[in-house]
Order: C-alpha cells, then sequence, then structure tokens
C-alpha cells in the first residue's frame, strides 16, 4: 500500500515549455486535489475532483488544467510554464474529513 | 484578509518546555478543524482534530472557541522530534470538501 504518490519528485523547465504532473492513489478514494505551497502563502487549491470523470477549480487555477480519467489518477497539466508557477505541488486524496498528501513535487521555472 | 491566520513564528524553546500555538478563521459557517505537522521539505501529515470539547492525544491539546474563532494546540513537554511547522486547518464544509490551510507556524526545539 503506497498510499499516494506524485512524479517526478523534482524538475526544471524553462517559460513557455509544458508538462504533466502525476499523482496516483491505491485507496480506492473517490476526492482528490492539488495543492500549491510557497514560501508564507500556506497550501493553496488548485483544481480538485470529486470522482473519476469529473475536475473543478480551486482557488488558483489559472495555468493550470487536469484531467481524472481513471480513479487512481489525478494529472495536473501546465501548457505554457511561467516563472511565477516554480513552486511545491502537493496532490492530496480524501477519505472522510483526513487528506492524505503525497510527497511533493518541486517545480522551478526558469 | 487570510481566512485562517497563523503566527508564523519561528517559536524557540528549550527541551521539555510548553508551548502552544493560535490560529483564528474567518468564516464563522467552518465545521471541522484540525492540526497538521510538516516537516521539513515533507507533506503536511494530519496531528490531530479539534472538538469544541476539546481533545488530548499525549502530550497535545487541542482547543476551539467558536465564539471567537479561533483554535489552539497545546505541546507539553516538548521534544527535539516535535520540531516541525504546525498548520491550523479548516473545513468550510463546502461540496468541493477541500480544506482551507493556514500558513503554519515554526516550532524549534532546542536541546
Amino acid at each position: 500500500n503506497a498510499g499516494v504518490t506524485q512524479t517526478p519528485k523534482f524538475r526544471v523547465l524553462k517559460t513557455g515549455q509544458s508538462m504533466t504532473l502525476l499523482c496516483a492513489q491505491d485507496m480506492n478514494h473517490e476526492y482528490m486535489y492539488w495543492y500549491r505551497q510557497d514560501p508564507g502563502m500556506g497550501l493553496r487549491l488548485i483544481h480538485y475532483s470529486v470522482g473519476e470523470g469529473t475536475t473543478a477549480k480551486g482557488e488558483v487555477p489559472d495555468g493550470y488544467n487536469v484531467s481524472r480519467l481513471k480513479k487512481q489518477n489525478f494529472l495536473l497539466g501546465l501548457e505554457s510554464a511561467a516563472p511565477s508557477q516554480t513552486s511545491v505541488y502537493f496532490c492530496a486524496s480524501r477519505f472522510s474529513y483526513e487528506q492524505y498528501f503525497g510527497p511533493g513535487t518541486r517545480l522551478t521555472v526558469t | 484578509r487570510k481566512e485562517v491566520e497563523q503566527d508564523p513564528g519561528p517559536f524557540n524553546v528549550p527541551e521539555g518546555a510548553t508551548v502552544a500555538f493560535n490560529c483564528t478563521y474567518s468564516n464563522s459557517a467552518s465545521q471541522s478543524f484540525f492540526w497538521y505537522r510538516q516537516d521539513c521539505r515533507k507533506e503536511p501529515k494530519l496531528l490531530m482534530s479539534v472538538y469544541s470539547s476539546g481533545n488530548e492525544d499525549g502530550r497535545f491539546t487541542a482547543q476551539l472557541n467558536r465564539a471567537s474563532q479561533y483554535i489552539s494546540l497545546l505541546i507539553r513537554d516538548s521534544k527535539l522530534s516535535d520540531s516541525a511547522t504546525y498548520l491550523c486547518v479548516v473545513n468550510e464544509d463546502t461540496g468541493r470538501r477541500a480544506l482551507t490551510f493556514g500558513s503554519g507556524t515554526r516550532l524549534q526545539v532546542q536541546p
């Protein structure tokens, strides 16, 4: 039982490049989330999903897209990376009121 | 105004000390409250839920004051291993079932 996993762990992008972050969970949770964490800002919700095939916007969705084609996977895409997207990205899944987080992806956009 | 506000610290305390953190939240309709712990460069993990009646888990005690909209965490007999950032977290019980996080209070326990 791996819990929540994220790939990659680190990535450096140039402005304008695209990439996809993968989140996988093996706990059969319906709810999944993508957050970003910046110094002094706390975790902010980018997008979330309440079940397979559904996605919705969080508080900071601009510049990101998501897909949830399979229940266990939640993908976060950056179509054209910008330096403002330099951050640590956490995926989480939820059971009851507890959220289980993945180890994070550290993304730097130069 | 941030929805969940915390003193960022750092709180530097000696081993064995008692330390308390407070947090305030702005949405009076918030339903559930939590403290998460985040170690340096790691993911957040649930420390404990917070109930109106207060709850205790070993050396940790959490309290909720709905009238004043604040949440507290008390750590007794601090250990070196308690050094971390403590995140105050609120569930507004909307359809998205997402949590709202404070930016965290950093604790450094010194030998």
